[in-house]
Formats: structure tokens, C-alpha cells, sequence
């Protein structure tokens, strides 16, 4: 069983819509949850952190924590051409900062 | 947030050359730096946790003789592929930890031919 998952996707969202991004882990001791975005050919790049359960908004971005289900989300409202990109979901374990990245799932923005 | 340099951003070279890749944390220190490989259309793979002043560890399968890494300083980790060969090509990233969170530079670009 892979530790991080994702669908790899091509996940594809007419623009102005909601586009949702899941991911599952399967480390109980992993405390801090990321949402990277990479676009082709580029680096990855920061875009949330998400640390207690529950929401966490910044901006158009809404990253979504459940530890029980083991499950972390990103939301993104009002997508527009410029999201479409791999989104990347890390994770790490208490006491360390070595990250484990799940595929990705690519996301296709339709103007 | 943190902005972490890399250089070259691409390089090209012969088959059985070495090549050195730099990182640098350019607005905070990082005693940690982490580096990274990527071949087309899969994700990021770890190559080797860097940390200032000690030894890097090196993860599970990757040769510490073939990628020579070192953290000279906290702003500076150096990635050395030694007598590089063509299935070496691929993207190579570095990224530093600062308050929890990993930054990554922009990445190198490595073409054996």
C-alpha cells in the first residue's frame, strides 16, 4: 500500500467551478499535511499547510484535514485556466521533516 | 515565502563527466536541505537528506559515491553527480525546511549524452 495517495487524475473543471483534490495517507503518526502545485516542467510550490483538523482557507484555496479518516482535501472556488497544474499532496511525521509526496493529480482548467 | 536558488538551472554534458549542482537558502538559513529527482511524468523522488556540517543521509537505492553531497554552510548545499552517464538525465530539485515548511528552488535540468 502506497503511504500517500491520490488520483492521478486528469482531473478536469470548467473555469469558475469548484475543483476538489483528495488525498489519503497511511501513516497515523503523520502531523503536517501539504498541498504542493507543480507546473510542467517547473518545481513544486507551496501553496497550503494544514496542521489541526478541520479547515483552512487562504484565499481560493481550502485545504481540508481529517485525521480519523486519515484523508487530506483541497478545494479550489473559482478556478480559473492559470490552476491548471499537478497538485501535489506531501506529508510528515512528528519529529521530522522529511516529506512523503504522493503522484499528484493533474488539473485541467476548461475556459 | 522562503526563496531557495538554484544553479545551473541546465546543464548538458558529455557521458563520464561530473557535474555540480548548488542550492542556496537566499533569505533565511536552513541546516536541513533535502534533494530530490525527477524523471518526466512521475513524481518527486528523495534522493538524500543534506545537514549543515554532518554527513547526508542518503535514501534507500541512491549511491553516495555516484551523488556526492555537501552542506558547507547554512546557506549552501552542493549536489555532485560524479562520472554521470545518460540515465542520470533527469530534473534535479533541492528544497530547505524553515518553520516546518519545505521551499524548493526552481530546479536543474541535467542532460547526459
Amino acid at each position: 500500500q502506497k503511504e500517500v495517495e491520490q488520483n492521478s487524475g486528469p482531473l478536469s473543471v470548467p473555469e469558475g467551478a469548484i475543483a476538489s483534490l483528495n488525498c489519503t495517507y497511511s501513516d497515523r503518526g503523520s502531523q503536517s499535511f501539504f498541498w504542493y502545485r507543480q507546473y510542467s516542467g517547473k518545481s513544486p510550490e507551496l501553496i497550503m499547510s494544514i496542521y489541526s483538523n478541520g479547515d483552512k482557507e487562504d484565499g481560493r484555496f481550502t485545504a481540508q484535514l481529517n485525521k480519523a479518516s486519515q484523508y487530506v482535501s483541497l478545494l479550489i472556488r473559482d478556478s480559473q485556466p492559470s490552476d491548471s497544474a499537478t497538485y501535489l499532496c506531501a506529508v510528515s511525521i512528528f519529529g521530522n521533516e522529511k516529506l512523503t509526496f504522493g503522484t499528484g493529480t493533474r488539473l485541467t482548467i476548461i475556459p | 515565502g522562503a526563496v531557495v536558488s538554484q544553479h545551473p538551472s541546465w546543464v548538458i554534458c558529455k557521458s563520464g563527466t561530473s557535474v555540480k549542482i548548488e542550492c542556496r537558502s537566499l533569505d533565511f538559513q536552513a541546516t536541513t536541505m533535502f534533494w530530490y529527482r525527477q524523471f518526466p511524468k512521475q513524481s518527486l523522488m528523495l534522493m538524500a537528506t543534506s545537514n549543515e556540517g554532518s554527513k547526508a543521509t542518503y535514501e534507500q537505492g541512491v549511491e553516495k559515491d555516484k551523488f556526492l553531497i555537501n552542506h558547507a554552510s547554512l546557506t549552501l548545499s552542493t549536489l555532485t553527480v560524479t562520472s554521470a552517464h545518460p540515465e542520470d538525465s533527469s530534473f534535479y530539485i533541492c528544497s530547505a525546511s524553515v518553520y516546518n515548511e519545505q521551499f524548493f528552488g526552481p530546479g536543474t535540468r541535467l542532460t547526459v549524452l
